[in-house]
C-alpha cells in the first residue's frame, strides 16, 4: 500500500531563504507526482507535474526534483516571500489514477 | 472562466439529513473524482469517473452516492448525514487521453454536520 510522507509538518523562515521541502513514498511504481499549494480555506492549485520519466520541472522560482527509484521528491523554492505561506502538497499516482497524498507541509514566511 | 466549480461552498447541517454537493468542469475533461479532507487535514480519494462511468470507489460508506448525469458534471449525495462527515469536499478533473495527467480541483465544499 503506497504511504506519502512529507517533511517538514511545519515552517517558518525569514522572507528571502532558499528552502527545500521533502516528499517520499514507499511504492517506486508511480506514475507521476504532483505538487499543490493549498490556502487556508481555499483550494488546491497545482504547482507542478513530474512524469515517471522525468527529473525535475521547473516554474519560476520552484523547482521540483524527482528520484523515483529512492522514493523520494523535493520542491525547491527560491527567494521565499510572504506570499509563499501556504500548505504544500505532494500526491503521486499510479496505474490505477487516484492520487495519494502526503500529510503536507505548513509553510510560513515572514517579512 | 471557473475551470472546476462547486455548489455549496459551504453547508451547515443536522445529523440524519440529506443533501447533495454538485461540482462541474468546463474543461473538457472525461474523468472526475470527489475527494475527502478531514479534520487533519488528510486528503484521501472517494470516487472516480471516466465519462459517466464509475471506475474508483474507495471503500466509502454507501450512504454516499455519486452521480454524473454527463462527463463535466459530478454530484455527491450523502443520505443520513453523521457527525464524522464533517469534511472539505473537493471535486476534481482531468482528460484521460492526456499523457500529462494532471488533476485540475475545484475550490472545496466544507460540509459541518450538527
Amino acid at each position: 500500500k503506497q504511504e506519502v510522507t512529507q517533511i517538514p509538518a511545519a515552517l517558518s523562515v525569514p522572507e528571502g531563504e532558499n528552502l527545500v521541502l521533502n516528499c517520499s513514498f514507499t511504492d517506486s511504481a508511480i506514475y507521476n507526482l504532483q505538487w499543490f499549494r493549498q490556502d487556508p480555506g481555499k483550494g488546491l492549485t497545482s504547482l507542478l507535474l513530474i512524469q515517471s520519466s522525468q527529473r525535475e520541472q521547473t516554474s519560476g522560482r520552484l523547482n521540483a526534483s524527482l528520484d523515483k527509484s529512492s522514493g523520494r521528491s523535493t520542491l525547491y523554492i527560491a527567494a521565499s516571500q510572504p506570499g509563499d505561506s501556504a500548505t504544500y502538497l505532494c500526491a503521486v499516482s499510479d496505474n490505477t489514477d487516484k492520487l495519494i497524498f502526503g500529510t503536507g507541509t505548513r509553510l510560513q514566511v515572514f517579512p | 472562466d471557473t475551470a472546476v466549480s462547486q455548489t455549496p461552498k459551504y453547508l451547515v447541517t443536522q445529523m440524519g439529513n440529506d443533501k447533495s454537493i454538485k461540482c462541474e468542469q468546463n474543461l473538457g475533461h472525461d474523468t472526475m473524482y470527489w475527494y475527502k479532507q478531514d479534520s487533519k487535514k488528510f486528503l484521501k480519494i472517494m470516487f472516480s469517473y471516466n465519462n459517466k462511468e464509475l471506475i474508483i470507489n474507495e471503500t466509502v460508506p454507501n450512504r454516499f452516492s455519486p452521480k454524473s448525469p454527463d462527463k463535466a458534471h459530478l454530484n455527491l449525495h450523502i443520505n443520513s448525514l453523521e457527525l464524522g462527515d464533517s469534511a472539505v469536499y473537493f471535486c476534481a478533473s482531468r482528460a484521460s487521453g492526456s499523457s500529462y495527467n494532471e488533476q485540475f480541483f475545484g475550490p472545496g465544499t466544507r460540509l459541518t454536520v450538527l
